[in-house]
């Protein structure tokens, strides 16, 4: 059965400073795998997804994350976080036919210090 | 645009109440898909509803029941609510048709629903 942890619960990290978000899944075919973010009050948005093709995947608000096969990994990375990335991130992943079989990891909460 | 909407924002129930949820999907977006986000953990898929008709289910009881409008909106219906059904409950709408993973889902604020 497919699977997604984020070993990290919370991190915190200093405006400025670059930032890396774990992701690991588990999943008997080739993965569609993506990123969102949760800000509180807000729903979940589309950072980026990785469906086939180049491994490094550019997303919105200058997010990008690798695929690595290997090591089923998909990290979120980001050169120099905002004061406004503070948020809730999950990553997910799904079958290709049926987007409602994507699953969730537990999320990882960002805080960015000042 | 308003997006996906969601209401009410709060509600505070109690158990063995019944409780209804409301969410207009984005313009244009004919599929609506629910899924309840417990705390501290990342959102399960409840149910989708396309062309007014339940057309995929999660692992959720029948207590779970929901609706789709002619005009797109859904509502999810809980009975005899447990303190386990206490989450936020989200709405995601998608344009195209169901399932297909490449449909980008738009989600919603979410419903936060207490159960005491």
């Amino acid at each position: 059965a497919q699977s997604v942890t984020q070993p990290d619960i919370h991190i915190t990290v200093s405006e400025g400073a670059s930032l890396e978000l774990r992701c690991n899944y588990s999943y008997g075919a080739t993965p569609y795998l993506f990123w969102y973010v949760q800000s509180p009050g807000q729903g979940l948005q589309l950072l980026l997804k990785y469906f086939s093709g180049d491994t490094l995947v550019q997303g919105i608000k200058g997010f990008e994350a690798e695929f690595k096969r290997s090591q089923s990994s998909f990290n979120l990375r980001k050169p120099s976080v905002h004061w406004s990335d503070a948020a809730e991130y999950f990553c997910a992943v799904g079958p290709s036919y049926n987007n409602n079989d994507m699953r969730f990891g537990a999320g990882t909460r960002l805080t960015v210090k000042p | 645009d308003a997006g996906v909407t969601q209401s009410p924002t709060h509600l505070i129930k109690t158990r063995g109440q019944q409780v209804t949820l409301r969410c207009s999907p984005k313009s244009g977006h004919d599929t609506v898909s629910w899924y309840q986000q417990a705390l501290g953990q990342g959102p399960q898929f409840i149910f989708q509803y396309y062309e007014e008709e339940e057309r995929q289910r999660g692992n959720f009881p029948d207590r779970f029941s929901g609706h789709q409008f002619p005009n797109y909106s859904s509502e999810l219906n809980v009975n005899a609510l447990l303190l386990g059904d206490s989450a936020l409950y989200l709405c995601a709408s998608s344009l195209g048709t169901p399932g297909v993973i490449s449909n980008e889902q738009f989600f919603g604020p979410g419903t936060r629903l207490t159960v005491l």
